[in-house]
């Protein structure tokens, strides 16, 4: 199984600032026939279900603002918040969709 | 709108089953790989399985395995988890998502299952 490990386990920012969240998988993600690196994030606000971030390592999904960003490849992810507001509060997970089983981080816990 | 909506969760004792229903709605059901991924209290996301369209695949995490078996009915747009020989560590609230190749981008709201005695 590959391993994804997040960090840090959680973080405290101010509002205006930059948020960074770091994922790394156990073994490489990225699909040399596609050039695509399968690496999700996902934003968990409290009593909601997950939200797709970005998919592809760096692609904002449908209505995500763009202060968040992702960069990386390989086996080393950045989720970047530019500019960090009070509904951004939530946990972030990321996940490899290379193989079976498709493994997530253990997530971090972002707060203001 | 894209809608997926559970049901069929609750408490049950240690040995127990129960099944899990997902009802799509605003989406072509047929044409997508399906997924379950559980959270339980206050810990992170897990896979637990997944399905092909068209039912030719299915996928187990090892911790369900021989016990879960995952199902859909694509005429009827939903999708099923029956969970048999039910564990205290199965408690966790199951989504049914959407999978796409780049991530699992529509969730249910999610059904609690307990298992306690």
């Amino acid at each position: 199984d590959i391993v994804m490990t997040q960090s840090p386990d959680s973080l405290a920012v101010s509002l205006g600032e930059r948020a960074t969240i770091k994922c790394k998988s156990s073994q490489s993600v990225l699909s040399s026939s596609q050039n695509k690196n399968y690496l999700t994030w996902y934003q968990q606000k409290p009593g909601q279900p997950p939200k797709l971030l970005i998919y592809w390592a760096s692609t904002r999904g449908s209505g995500v603002p763009d202060r968040f960003s992702g960069s990386g490849s390989g086996t080393d992810f950045t989720l970047t918040i530019s500019s960090l507001q009070a509904e951004d509060v939530a946990v972030y997970y990321c996940q490899q969709h290379f193989s079976n089983p498709r493994t997530f981080g253990q997530g971090t816990k972002l707060e203001i | 709108q894209e809608q997926l909506v559970e049901s069929g969760g609750g408490l049950v004792k240690p040995g127990g089953s129960l099944r899990l229903s997902c009802a799509a709605s605003g989406m072509p059901f047929r044409d997508y790989y399906m997924t379950w991924i559980r959270q339980a209290p206050g810990k992170g996301l897990e896979w637990v399985s997944h399905i092909s369209d068209g039912s030719t695949a299915s996928y187990y995490a090892d911790s369900v395995k021989g016990r879960f078996t995952i199902s859909r009915d694509d005429a009827k747009k939903s999708l099923h988890l029956q969970m048999n020989r039910l564990k205290v560590e199965d408690t966790a609230v199951y989504y049914c998502v959407r999978w796409r190749p780049f991530g699992m981008d529509v969730w249910g709201q999610g059904a609690t299952v307990t298992v306690s005695s």
